[in-house]
């Protein structure tokens, strides 16, 4: 049972132009969810993340928009460029204070056109 | 710092096989995660551990796939014996804990043939 679900699989977009990644979770205890971001022959690295407390987060050209009730997430990439070619992981876990474990998303490969 | 190494790179095994992939988590972490990746079902937890002790063994994987941890700085899979659909890319990744980020190694692309 696929728990963080992804879309689109992949997406193209040309350099400028804002890239919308979108995500959707079952578990409504999930209260943490962090994007990774991955580079072809690298593991994933965490780009940003947002708490259930928030509806939105922000760095740089990337944000993140949360919607609790309808348990859906969305990624935005303003101003892309080609070096944000990658593929983005959504994932969500139960935050504890022992630890928690992630459920990810397939991940959406992203292009950015010149 | 020194992130999570894993080592080989890449590793190809004839059928029937056994492999065994090393990692090295980041220095200080108490958890650390052995992944599957491919294109079809994305990331796999293989494993799970902290502070040492196994939290999770994957349900599918528990019969060929073998995660341990000799210390709190070197973890092994092993997969034992190598099928063709284990080809995949295995990722191992180390947490601070609580609601620390998970850090990646670079990966094991694994070729089984």
């Amino acid at each position: 049972q696929q728990q963080v679900r992804q879309s689109p699989q992949s997406l193209t977009v040309w350099e400028g132009e804002t890239a919308i990644l979108n995500c959707s979770y079952e578990d409504s205890t999930f209260n943490y969810f962090p994007w990774y971001q991955q580079f072809p022959g690298e593991g994933p690295a965490l780009l940003i993340s947002i708490s259930s407390v928030s509806d939105k987060k922000e760095d740089g050209r990337f944000t993140i928009f949360f919607n609790k009730r309808e348990k859906k997430l969305s990624l935005h990439i303003t101003d892309s460029q080609p070096g944000d070619s990658a593929t983005y992981f959504c994932a969500a876990s139960v935050q504890q204070g022992t630890g928690s474990k992630l459920s990810f998303g397939k991940g959406a490969k992203l292009t950015v056109s010149p | 710092d020194a992130g999570v190494t894993q080592t080989p790179r890449h590793e190809v095994a004839e059928k029937g096989q056994t492999i065994i992939l090393k990692c090295e988590p980041v220095s200080g972490h108490n958890d650390l995660f052995w992944y599957r990746q491919t294109k079809i079902q994305g990331l796999e937890l293989l494993s799970y551990f902290r502070s040492k002790s196994l939290m999770e063994d994957g349900g599918a994987f528990k019969d060929r796939f073998k995660a341990e941890m000799l210390n709190s700085s070197f973890s092994t899979l092993k997969i034992q014996p190598t099928e063709p659909k284990d080809s995949a890319v295995y990722l191992c990744a180390s947490s601070p804990g609580g609601a620390g980020t998970l850090y990646f190694g670079a990966g094991t692309r694994l070729s089984v043939l």
